[in-house]
């Protein structure tokens, strides 16, 4: 068990709609990283934040928005959703933000567009 | 786009054999992690070798590290059953986001 808690494990949603997928990171972790994992494209990273801020973004697209509580947790929301947003979407967490940080993930969330 | 990538992309290996895989990358890396995903889960952390390391050992892992071809191997020891899972490397360059490669997915045979 690697700490981090995705909720929910399974979304099952139609074309246009909008989602949202929560992730509460490792106890005394402050940075929490979204990733989305694809047949097609692979393991992508979208967002990171750090302690509410955030920090870096990857291949995120603008239908895409995430934001960092102050209790740490955080949330993806993805709106307008295509047929090809269908994929696996991971949080991890780290303790801190830079390099050599080992990152830990959650079982992820199964979104599927019908 | 991924920086790494792994090779081979499947493996199928008797239990109690080694398995080794290997990681290419194009840019220059601060450190480069392996990580292991069973069907359906998340990635776990295995290993973590900085730039200025050359090998590093965790248990039945050893990892090496070739900065200067940009690559990397994962060795697994004397595998079981358990080890069956997608492995990945995962690199960072300047700007510390992690990209990870395709996956080598490794089937231990009983």
């Amino acid at each position: 068990d690697s700490g981090v808690t995705q909720t929910p494990k399974h979304l099952i949603t139609a074309t246009g709609q909008r989602v949202t997928l929560r992730c509460s990171p490792r106890s005394g972790d402050l940075s929490v990283y979204w990733y989305q994992q694809s047949l097609d494209q692979g393991l992508q990273f979208l967002i990171q934040y750090y302690n509410g801020e955030e920090r870096a973004k990857g291949n995120i697209l603008e239908r895409f928005s995430a934001q960092q509580f102050p209790d740490l947790h955080s949330e993806l929301n993805l709106s307008s959703l295509e047929l090809g947003d269908s994929a696996l979407y991971f949080c991890a967490s780290s303790v801190s933000w830079g390099p050599n940080q080992p990152q830990h993930f959650g079982d992820g969330t199964r979104l599927s567009i019908l | 786009s991924q920086q790494g990538e792994e090779d081979p992309q499947a493996l199928s290996i008797q239990e109690g054999e080694n398995a080794t895989m290997n990681c290419s990358y194009k840019t220059s890396i601060n450190n480069l992690q392996w990580y292991r995903q069973n069907s359906g889960r998340g990635l776990v952390h295995l290993i973590l070798i900085r730039s200025n390391e050359r090998e590093k050992h965790s248990g039945r892992l050893r990892v090496t590290l070739d900065t200067s071809k940009k690559s990397s191997s994962l060795l697994i020891t004397a595998s079981r059953a358990a080890d069956t899972a997608s492995y990945f490397c995962a690199t960072d360059g300047n700007d510390y986001k992690l990209s990870f490669g395709a996956g080598t997915t490794v089937t231990v045979r009983a």
